[in-house]
């Protein structure tokens, strides 16, 4: 089988940083991907590791370890549009398994 | 360059009745994958289809359920005798190449199926 795991919830203040981890359990991994997603929006894509270490987009950055099944996403300088869901998603060969996700509060 | 069209956007229909979602994927793209995704649930994988062929249909309920992605046109989900329980948004994504890639999937905004 397979299993991801990331928290259900987080609250950050508006400029904070806020760092999302996920847990993964899975056969033929290819890499860790992020999404995010709006209320009543589509899943969009923020960034993919597919080898270790950090990868960084403008405020948001990604980060995994293959060897401890863990990746996490870094978001810096909050601001109030951050509010979404944030998804990790195991790459396999032919598809994409998402996480349940984590709903992202800000606070002013 | 339209990105994933699908449609409609939102479908209202009584139990017992059937659905059609359709999705047309990027231009260029000719992979596409369904998910399923219920109130405060990630998304969960359907099926993965190319041109004409099923690729991986494990995420599929055994029953009532079913996709095709034909040589011409949309790909269509078809989901027969819907129950209350499949009222959810079904998303589509498309992408050039199979699993995706650096860049991740593109996805359609979605049809918000009602079942009443």
């Amino acid at each position: 089988g397979q299993s991801l795991e990331q928290p259900s919830e987080v609250t950050a203040v508006e400029g904070a940083i806020v760092q999302i981890n996920c847990t993964y359990q899975t056969s033929g991994f290819y890499g860790l991907s992020w999404y995010q997603q709006h209320d009543g929006g589509a899943p969009t894509f923020l960034s993919y590791n597919g080898l270790d270490g950090l990868e960084e987009t403008g405020r948001f950055s990604s980060f995994l370890s293959r060897s401890d099944s863990y990746g996490y996403l870094l978001l810096q300088e909050l601001q109030m549009k951050d509010s979404a869901s944030y998804f990790c998603a195991v790459r396999k060969v032919d598809k994409i398994i998402f996480g349940k996700g984590t709903r992202l509060h800000i606070l002013p | 360059n339209a990105g994933v069209m699908q449609n409609p956007r939102h479908l209202v229909r009584r139990r017992g009745q059937e659905a059609r979602l359709r999705c047309s994927p990027m231009k260029g793209h000719s992979h596409v994958y369904w998910y399923r995704q219920l109130p405060e649930e990630g998304l969960k994988f359907m099926v993965y289809l190319q041109k004409e062929n099923i690729i991986d249909e494990s995420g599929m309920p055994k029953e009532r359920f079913s996709a095709e992605f034909p040589k011409e046109g949309p790909s269509i989900l078809r989901i027969q005798q819907v129950v209350r329980g499949d009222s959810a948004a079904y998303f589509c994504a498309s992408s050039p190449v199979s699993g995706g890639r650096g860049d991740g999937y593109t996805f359609g905004s979605g049809t918000r199926l009602t079942v009443v």
